[in-house]
């Protein structure tokens, strides 16, 4: 299994709460990716990053903000939660070059987020 | 940009019995396209891929079809066993460009 970890794997908050989202990966991939997952929508693209402090926004990328200081570390930022962004949030990484990312994702096991 | 269409959203089958998933993506430039199974409380895994220069695949029970002209492609499980019982998701991309975009998912259930 890729070594990915993503933490917390469960967290309960209120909206308004500022709430992050780690992923920690030990495979020194370049790529790594947020997504979300929910019911009747499959996986969206939250934001990825294609090197440390270069990150892009992904499909569904309102109200929320990344950082990648160090090559292993993705973090998720919700500045101020609210009860649409309750999901299960997966982490992914990929292998890959300056020309692009490699076809396989390897993602973590995800962290279910409510916001109450 | 790239959209991908998945059907069905659920899929029942008897064990034994063969299943097939399709999807549409609309973006021709297209090339590259992996399927991933999602079993309950997991990420989701590749299980197979397929790239635009190849018109089929097989890897023992699963195989994948590529008709690049109507763009789409399928998912073909024969001998479905209940531990094939999982969410399977189909996606595309051009590869070294864009992140993958996936389809919504299709919930199989194999019925012992």
């Amino acid at each position: 299994d890729a070594g990915i970890t993503q933490s917390p794997r469960h967290k309960v908050t209120e909206t308004g709460t500022p709430v992050t989202l780690r992923c920690h990966q030990t495979e020194n991939h370049r790529y790594m990716y947020w997504y979300r997952q929910d019911p009747g929508h499959g996986l969206r693209l939250i934001h990825y990053s294609y090197g440390v402090k270069d990150t892009d926004k992904g499909e569904v990328s309102d109200g929320y903000s990344v950082s990648r200081s160090k090559t292993e570390d993705f973090l998720l930022t919700l500045e101020s939660a609210t009860s649409s962004q309750t999901s299960v949030y997966f982490c992914a990484i990929s292998g890959g070059f300056a020309g692009g990312p490699t076809g396989e994702l390897f993602f973590g096991e995800g962290s279910r987020l409510t916001v109450l | 940009g790239e959209n991908v269409e998945q059907h069905p959203s659920t899929l029942s089958v008897q064990e034994g019995d063969s299943a097939v998933i399709k999807c549409t993506y609309s973006d021709s430039a297209s090339n590259y396209f992996p399927w991933y199974k999602q079993e309950l409380g997991k990420g989701p895994q590749l299980i197979i891929d397929i790239r635009s220069n190849v018109g089929e695949k097989k890897d023992q029970r699963i195989a994948v079809t590529l008709n690049k002209t109507a763009k789409h492609f399928s998912l073909h499980i024969t001998e479905t066993q209940p531990e094939d019982s999982a969410v399977y998701f189909c996606a595309a991309i051009i590869l070294g460009n864009t992140p993958l975009v996936f389809g919504k998912g299709t919930r199989l259930s194999v019925i012992a």
